[in-house]
């Protein structure tokens, strides 16, 4: 079955704490995305890779760190400078691989639902 | 910064109606143009792709483009309860897609 996995499905972060989210996929994508989606808000990008050991940050990148050791993989770290965490998580693939052509199709995981206590 | 606005709603609609849902965006130089459908907690799913004006047609889904307009939409005929969701608009750029915030559809029986 090919697709987008993504866990844990619920987080729940203390305070001062770092924790990272997973997301694997096996599309064969080249490029993977994190969105984070606030109650009735949409989806604002926190990082995207468009190849391996190569990232960019999104609109809303402070707080958060990822890396891209692996083409199947996209782990983002939710740090503890990032001060309001709670949200949805979404992470998201897409065939295009050379930096600079139009964005085609994402595809979309589970999610993960962070909370801090 | 480049946008995607989208009424957010809710629209209420009765069953077997059509559903139309609008978009307009910022950046006259987009090529790609989508439709996600996201259930209450769930994550967003593919509807519909569009990249040429015009209209393209997939079941009871039409989505329509108009690049000189800066406009998309999507037209759900014989609406049903299980359409019920919000709608994400988004706008290929660069290296990312734009979204809209989302419209809210609500379809009674």
């Amino acid at each position: 079955d090919g697709g987008i996995t993504q866990s844990p499905k619920y987080l729940f972060r203390k305070e001062g704490q770092n924790v990272t989210l997973s997301c694997e996929q096996n599309l064969n994508h080249d490029a993977m995305y994190w969105y984070r989606q606030d109650p009735g808000q949409g989806l604002r990008l926190i990082y995207y890779s468009q190849i391996v050991n190569d990232f960019q940050k999104g609109d809303i990148a402070e707080g958060y760190s990822v890396s891209r050791e692996k083409k199947e993989s996209f782990p983002l770290t939710v740090t503890s400078a990032q001060k309001n965490p709670t949200a949805f998580y979404l992470c998201a693939s897409s065939i295009q691989g050379a930096p600079g052509r139009w964005t085609d199709t994402q595809y979309f995981g589970p999610g993960t639902r962070l909370t801090v206590l | 910064q480049k946008e995607v606005e989208q009424n957010s709603g809710p629209l209420s609609v009765p069953e077997g109606a059509i559903a139309s849902l609008n978009c307009t965006y910022s950046d006259r130089v987009s090529q790609s143009f989508f439709w996600y459908r996201q259930y209450s907690g769930k994550s967003p799913e593919l509807i519909m792709s569009i990249y040429s004006n015009g209209d393209k047609e997939d079941g009871r889904f039409t989505a329509q483009l108009n690049k000189a307009s800066q406009y998309v939409s999507l037209l759900i005929r014989d609406s049903q309860p299980s359409d019920s969701a919000t709608y994400l608009c988004a706008v290929g750029g660069y290296n990312k897609l734009i979204f809209g915030a989302g419209t809210r559809l609500a379809v009674h029986p």
